[in-house]
């Protein structure tokens, strides 16, 4: 089983929209949780850091389940600009597990 | 967050021979790390880089083919050796700026074909 497990998509979405997509991982004692965005031959830039349960920055809201061993991220008013890949990444014993990838493709 | 610059940006390559990828960090940094992303998949660690001595590899990666040096605490390089097609994949650097815990900065990767 894979550390970090994600839908890989893609979510087509119209823009104005709302997108919401979830990431599983396997550690139940990892403590730090990331959302990073790349772009197409591009290097993944951090777009959220998520510590406790949950986590919000302007149309972005991330949330934790640790029982459910979970995140989610959801992205409000979606924006032509906001169409990426979007990697869950998970802290394994200090180390940074990533996912494959959630892609979005938001379309006029 | 730190600005992390890696040269070269792109390179083709014959099997058989090496490269260097250097990385640079504006800052200094306690801990930096090299990945690879092959077409269409995630991020594989290869290996941490620590300042002051021998870097700390994952398991399928080797020094002998990935060594990888840290003279000072804002500058790294990764060489891949005796190369073959397998190793055509992108090599990123990132290192932990230390804004928040675990939290990684990338550098814009090396796009490595080997012919």
């Amino acid at each position: 089983r894979k550390e970090v497990e994600q839908d890989p998509g893609p979510f087509n979405v119209p823009e104005g929209a709302t997108v919401a997509f979830n990431c599983t991982y396997s550690n139940s004692a990892s403590q730090s949780f990331f959302w990073y965005r790349q772009d197409c031959r591009k290097e993944p830039k951090l777009l959220m850091s998520v510590y406790s349960s949950g986590n919000e920055d302007g149309r972005f809201t991330a949330q934790l389940n640790r029982a459910s061993q979970y995140i989610s991220l959801l992205i409000r008013d979606s924006k032509l600009s906001d169409s990426a890949t979007y990697l869950c990444v998970v802290d394994s014993w200090g180390k940074l597990q990533f996912g494959a990838g959630t892609q979005v493709v938001v379309t006029p | 967050s730190a600005v992390i610059s890696q040269k070269p940006s792109r390179d083709i390559c014959q099997r058989g021979t090496s490269l260097t990828i250097q990385c640079q960090v504006d800052s200094q940094v306690t801990m930096m790390f090299w990945y690879r992303q092959q077409p269409g998949q995630s991020l594989t660690l290869i290996a941490t880089a620590n300042q002051g001595s021998e870097a700390t590899y994952e398991s399928g990666f080797v020094i002998d083919k990935f060594p990888i040096s840290r003279p000072n605490l804002t500058f790294s390089t990764l060489t891949v050796s005796n190369m073959s097609p397998e190793d055509s994949s992108i090599y990123l650097c990132s290192a932990e700026t230390g804004t928040g815990l675990y939290e990684q900065y990338f550098g814009p990767g090396t796009r490595l074909t080997v012919t």
